[in-house]
């Protein structure tokens, strides 16, 4: 149980596009939601809070007007990175808590790669 | 801020030995530690979780100790293998509202 998917798993685009990036929680409902960026042999470093049926809380930092963040269900949320540069290029996680606990399970990941 | 170390230095264990990481933090303890592993290009997996009143936590082959007066947890593997080589990270939720702030991880490498 308590599986966290992601899609697409890598994507590559041109500078100015916008990308969309899902995460599921396959089998249980998530009303909170994480969004994580990480670069090679770093942390993870937390982007926004999402939790379901209202707007994402921002970390210090982060452009909410560059990285949308929508919560729509207790299943999905999703990323959009609009407008991508190369310095966006990164590996972007999700994850999800299940009510009640305090771990994180977490999708595979989507490398994301901007030309 | 509170601040999370972990050995940035690879870890190089024989197998069947016991290996073990180090996490340290240093403001006021979380309410939770939480332990991850995480292998090159995929999302964290959670391992385990140890509270803030708990000396110390095991699963399987794992063993986690919480010393909140020296602000430090231990990740212990016995009997280690070499499917254990992987980024292990350790985790701080600080006031239980389900925020982590993340250690850098310790790459571990049990070799053959």
């Amino acid at each position: 149980g308590a599986v966290v998917s992601q899609h697409p798993s890598w994507v590559i685009c041109k500078s100015g596009t916008s990308v969309k990036i899902e995460c599921r929680s396959l089998d249980f409902q998530a009303t909170t939601m994480f969004w994580y960026r990480q670069f090679p042999k770093q942390s993870l470093m937390l982007m926004a809070t999402s939790n379901e049926g209202s707007k994402a809380t921002y970390e210090q930092g982060v452009e909410k007007d560059k990285f949308l963040i929508n919560h729509a269900s207790l299943t999905l949320s999703t990323l959009t990175v609009t407008s991508a540069h190369p310095e966006d290029s990164s590996f972007y996680i999700c994850s999800a808590v299940i009510a009640g606990g305090n771990e994180q399970f977490f999708g595979p990941g989507t490398r994301l790669t901007v030309l | 801020s509170q601040k999370i170390e972990q050995n940035s230095e690879a870890l190089n264990i024989q197998e069947g030995k016991t290996a073990t990481l180090t996490c340290n933090y240093t403001n006021y303890s979380p309410a939770y530690l939480q332990w991850y592993r995480q292998d090159p290009g995929r999302g964290p997996v959670f391992l385990l979780l140890i509270r803030e009143n708990e000396k110390e936590k095991r699963k399987e082959r794992l063993k986690v100790t919480f010393d909140t007066t020296l602000k430090q947890s231990l990740f212990h593997i016995t009997a280690s293998q070499p499917a254990d080589s992987a980024t292990y990270l350790c985790a701080l939720d600080m006031d239980s509202n389900y925020q982590l702030i993340w250690g850098a991880g310790t790459k571990l490498i049990i070799k053959p």
